[in-house]
């Protein structure tokens, strides 16, 4: 069965820190997407990355990075010089194709907060 | 324009009512999903039709029935609430290409169902 975890249940920094936020995966599937969603205060669902299986090229944007390590079944996040503006829960997740339909198993997520 | 739409976006009542959640999106997907977020921000699957056809049914009680009048409109019927049901409620939707099925969802703002 498709798991995510990610271990990491609440982070603090203070801002201007690098702060990496930790996803391990397990699937059987040889084919799969990865993907990273940000839950402000707000409460909505902010859609960051995708990645598929077959592309384990690191990518960045902005302050943001991503670790994609197949031999690992990792996808790590990195922010660096974190703001304020970061603090919110992060969920990896992992997609299963289900007849046309995506089902996404979510991590747990991580509570960061970035402290003034 | 909104993308994905949810009303309401709050909903108190009390136990053993039924209450309905509406779901719109304008993205002109096939693919449109349920999830519900538990009081530890877990986030779990519960539903998804393709072209108002039921793709995925995640043990869900049948006390929640899933209506897809046509592929922009996905609600979502609950009876005889429970105080187990309060939680935050997403609706979302992907567009699915044959070959390319690791599309992103978007998420609407969710539904906050408190049963008291």
């Amino acid at each position: 069965a498709q798991k995510v975890t990610q271990a990491q249940t609440e982070i603090s920094v203070v801002e201007k820190e690098d702060v990496t936020l930790d996803c391990v995966y397990e699937t059987r599937d040889t084919t799969y997407y990865l993907f990273w969603y940000k839950q402000p205060p707000s409460g909505e669902l902010v859609f960051l990355i995708r990645r598929n299986s077959f592309d384990e090229q690191n990518e960045i944007s902005g302050r943001y990075s991503w670790n994609f390590q197949k031999s690992t079944s990792s996808f790590n996040f990195t922010i660096t010089a974190s703001q304020v503006v970061d603090s919110a829960v992060y969920f990896c997740a992992l997609s299963e194709n289900v007849q046309g339909a995506q089902k996404l198993v979510f991590g747990q997520g991580t509570r960061l907060t970035i402290n003034p | 324009d909104t993308a994905v739409s949810q009303t309401p976006k709050y909903l108190v009542t009390q136990m053993g009512n039924d209450k309905s959640i509406k779901c719109e999106q304008n993205l002109g997907h096939d693919t449109m999903y349920w999830y519900k977020q538990d009081s530890k921000k877990f986030l779990k699957i519960m539903f998804s039709y393709n072209n108002k056809e039921l793709i995925i049914n995640e043990t869900v009680p049948n006390r929640f029935s899933p209506k897809s009048p046509d592929k922009a409109h996905l609600n979502l019927h609950i009876n005889s609430l429970e105080l187990g049901d309060s939680a935050v409620y997403f609706c979302a939707s992907s567009q699915y290409f044959t070959g390319r099925p690791g599309n992103e969802q978007f998420f609407g703002p969710g539904t906050r169902l408190t049963v008291l």
